[in-house]
Order: structure tokens, then C-alpha cells, then sequence
């Protein structure tokens, strides 16, 4: 199992451009989430799902755009990034009922916005 | 709403000394509580979690928490600090609802000097 997938690793956008984040897991976990990761601030949630089809916002939504086809796919799209989006996004899912449940961690994507 | 707090954004400890890192939460439900750690440059990886089985959680490495409902509190401790445990920690709160929305805090820097 290659667990969470991130891609790209790294990326440099101008201001105004548009690009998505993507996110595959491989072990079949129905809840997933994005998260924003900044310096002091933490690890503060952008969206999230709990199946295919169902999306909903966290704490820091706007700018972002989510979907979820599958169960194994979950991007995040940037509609016009701004240097406020500068950070680092990690993916994460777990396994149900999810409460309890630990969530599991891509290795992250380091967004610079110019 | 669900909200961890950590108190102390850096700490540092000598190596061979207790490591004590301190987690308060807030939550309207019995919590379910993580605390997981990030080394350089790569994702999150879970240290231990508290889902009501007991109150003195063992994680890896060394590490352990106590959940205090009369305090909300659940520290993480570790006897003998180590250099390897450099590293960022962060606490975690998640409510086992329909959204089972997993809650950071601002995590804590811990260095380790020899």
C-alpha cells in the first residue's frame, strides 16, 4: 500500500493562477481532508468528506474548491491563488467510524504564490 | 465548536530530562484526543490516542498522556528525552460525529539540547 499520495511536491504560482492539488489513498478510507499547515497557526482544516460525493467546509474554506468522485481521489483546487495561499497542504484520511480513528498523512505540497 | 489549546509554542529540554508537552481541550462530547508528531520536511505521524479505553495512553517511543476530564487536559510525557525526539508535536481533538472533523492545535517545538 503507498497509503496517502500527494503530487506535486513543490510549486511556485503567480498570483491569479489556477492549479490543484492532488490526493490519492489506497486503503479505502472513506473520510478525507486538506488541510493548511502555517507557521504559529498550526494545522487548520480547509474541506473535507466523509464519502464520495460529500464534501463540506472546514475552518479556512474560501479560495478553495473541492470534489469527490471516488473514494480514493480527493483534489483541492486553488481558483486564483493569492500569497495568502503560501503554505503547505497535507491531505489526510481515515478509516471509519472515524472518530477514533487515526487520520493518515501525505507528505505534504509546498505552495509558494508569487 | 471542538478546540485543542497548546501552551508553549517551543520548549526545550536537555537530553535525558522529562519532556513534558501540555494539551488543554474543549468539547461540548467525551472527546477523542491524538497527539501526533512531525519531523523536517515530512507529514504527520501519530504518536498515541485516547477513545475512552484508559486514561494513561502509551504511544511510541517512549511517549505516554494522561487524559484529566476534571482538568481537560491530556499532556504528553516522556521520562528521558532523546535528540532523536526533535521534532514538532501536535495535539489533536476529534468529536466521533457525523462529521468526524479531527481539530488541531498550534503545536508545540520541542529541542533537544545535549
Amino acid at each position: 500500500n503507498a497509503g496517502v499520495t500527494q503530487t506535486p511536491k513543490f510549486q511556485v504560482l503567480k498570483t491569479g493562477q489556477s492549479m490543484t492539488l492532488q490526493c490519492a489513498q489506497d486503503m479505502n478510507h472513506e473520510y478525507m481532508s486538506w488541510y493548511r499547515q502555517d507557521p504559529g497557526m498550526g494545522l487548520r482544516l480547509i474541506h473535507y468528506s466523509v464519502g464520495a460525493g460529500i464534501t463540506d467546509q472546514g475552518e479556512v474554506p474560501n479560495g478553495y474548491n473541492v470534489s469527490r468522485s471516488t473514494t480514493e481521489d480527493f483534489p483541492l483546487r486553488l481558483l486564483s491563488a493569492a500569497p495568502s495561499q503560501t503554505s503547505v497542504y497535507f491531505c489526510a484520511s481515515r478509516p471509519p467510524p472515524g472518530g477514533s480513528t487515526e487520520a493518515f498523512f501525505g507528505q505534504g505540497t509546498r505552495l509558494t504564490v508569487v | 465548536a471542538q478546540s485543542v489549546t497548546q501552551l508553549g509554542s517551543h520548549v526545550s529540554v536537555s537530553e535525558g530530562a522529562l519532556v513534558l508537552l501540555r494539551c488543554n481541550y474543549s468539547s461540548s462530547v467525551p472527546p477523542y484526543l491524538f497527539w501526533y508528531v512531525q519531523y523536517p520536511n515530512q507529514g504527520l505521524q501519530l504518536l498515541l490516542k485516547y477513545t475512552s479505553a484508559a486514561t494513561l495512553v502509551k504511544g511510541i517511543n517512549g511517549f505516554e498522556a494522561e487524559f484529566k476530564k476534571s482538568e481537560t487536559s491530556f499532556h504528553l510525557t516522556k521520562p528521558s528525552a532523546h535528540m532523536s525526539d526533535a521534532a514538532e508535536y501536535f495535539c489533536a481533538v476529534s468529536d466521533g460525529g457525523a462529521t468526524n472533523k479531527l481539530i488541531f492545535g498550534t503545536g508545540t517545538l520541542l529541542a533537544v539540547q545535549p
